[in-house]
Formats: structure tokens, sequence, C-alpha cells
């Protein structure tokens, strides 16, 4: 099993909603991360985690909370979002540590849209 | 700021021919570089990576060189297919968990 899954594949929200971005692999591997992207720009980084903690935060807002209950599921808590936070957002996994390959598997990814 | 850069938004090659895309970096102190496919409504896809220690990886048809005095990076694919018709995004690592990606180049190769 080589895949990233994530849920849901699309999703529109209101600014005062509550919702959460979910993301599983099987792959064994200890590093997750969430990656935000709008049209025509590249893949940015937002968290990483290394062994279910959080390693980076790239300065992301608040309104973003990730989360990692176990070493295949990472989650992203989204309140109070503004308009201009809708992008597609892509979960990834790699193995932790120095990695041989320097491969991100990523998943299909989550279109947010909010109104 | 942007560290990694792909100039060029869009290729077009004839099938059966080189297809070269070029990427340019900006900060030194990356552990290694990485190519990734990515096909509409899918997830970035590895493709080949190359260690800053080395100037050339190969695999199969698709060749990564590497130039660090330029800090530049280029992915050679040799003979193009149709079925490599995808936007193609160069990546650097620092740290091995800081992935920095460029804006993406797509690359179409005409039948």
């Amino acid at each position: 099993d080589t895949e990233v899954t994530q849920t849901p594949k699309h999703l529109v929200m209101g600014m005062t909603n509550k919702k959460s971005l979910k993301c599983e692999q099987h792959m064994g591997h200890r590093a997750m991360y969430w990656y935000k992207q709008k049209a025509k720009k590249p893949p940015e980084l937002m968290f990483v985690y290394s062994y279910e903690k959080l390693s980076i935060n790239e300065s992301v807002p608040s309104r973003f909370s990730p989360e990692c209950p176990n070493s295949s599921l990472l989650n992203l808590h989204l309140h109070a979002l503004q308009p201009e936070d809708s992008a597609l957002y892509l979960c990834a996994s790699s193995q932790a540590g120095a990695n041989p390959t320097g491969e991100l598997f990523f998943g299909e990814g989550s279109r947010l849209t909010v109104l | 700021d942007q560290q990694v850069k792909q100039n060029s938004p869009s290729l077009s090659v004839q099938e059966g021919r080189i297809s070269i895309l070029n990427c340019d970096y900006t900060n030194s102190m990356f552990d290694y570089f990485l190519w990734y496919k990515k096909y509409p409504a899918e997830g970035p896809t590895f493709l080949i990576s190359i260690s800053s220690i080395k100037d050339k990886n190969e695999d199969g048809r698709f060749t990564v060189f590497l130039n660090k005095s330029a800090k530049h990076l280029s992915l050679h694919i040799v003979p193009s297919q149709p079925g490599d018709s995808a936007v193609y995004f160069c990546a650097a690592v620092r740290n091995f968990n800081k992935f920095y990606f460029g804006s993406g180049t797509k690359l179409n190769v005409k039948p």
C-alpha cells in the first residue's frame, strides 16, 4: 500500500464553520506533512510532524490547527477561515530522518472553498 | 521569497525528442533535490532525486543533472512520450524534512 488517502476531496465552508481535513497512510512513514497550494503556485509547506510530534510550523495562522493522533493519521482542523484560505490542501508522508531517496508520497488533496 | 524557481511555465516537445526542464535554487544548504510529476486532479508523484554531493542521476528515460556552482538542476526526458505530458515540479530539501517546491512547468508532448 503506497497510498496517502485524504478526505474529503472537496469541502465548502463558511467563515464561521469548524471543519477538519483528514489524511491517512499505512506505509509506516513517521513524517507527515500538510502543504497548501494555490492555483499556478508551488505547494507551500505548512506543518511537519515527525514521530507524531510537531517539528515544523511555518508560521501558519492559528485558525489552522494540525493534529497527529497516531503514526498513520494526520488531521487539519479549520476554524474561522477566510476566503483567501481557499486552496488545495495536500497531505504527504515520508520516512523520518535521513531519507535515501527524498521521496514524499502525496495524497490527491482536499480542495477547500471558503465562502 | 521563493528559494526554488522554475522560470518556464510551459514546454512543448515532439514525441521522441528530448524534453529538458530547468530549475534554479538560491540556498546552497539543500541536502538533495527531487522532481515530481503531477497529473490533473492527482497529488504529485515522485520521479527522480539527486543528492547534493552528486552531479548526475539516471533512471531509465529520466536523468537529473545538478550544477552546484550555478545552483541549477535540470531534468532530461529521452525519448519523450505523450504520457509524459504533465506538470513537473522541482523540489529542494533541507534538514531532510523541509521541502521547497518550484512553481512547476507544464510539459506537453505532441504525438
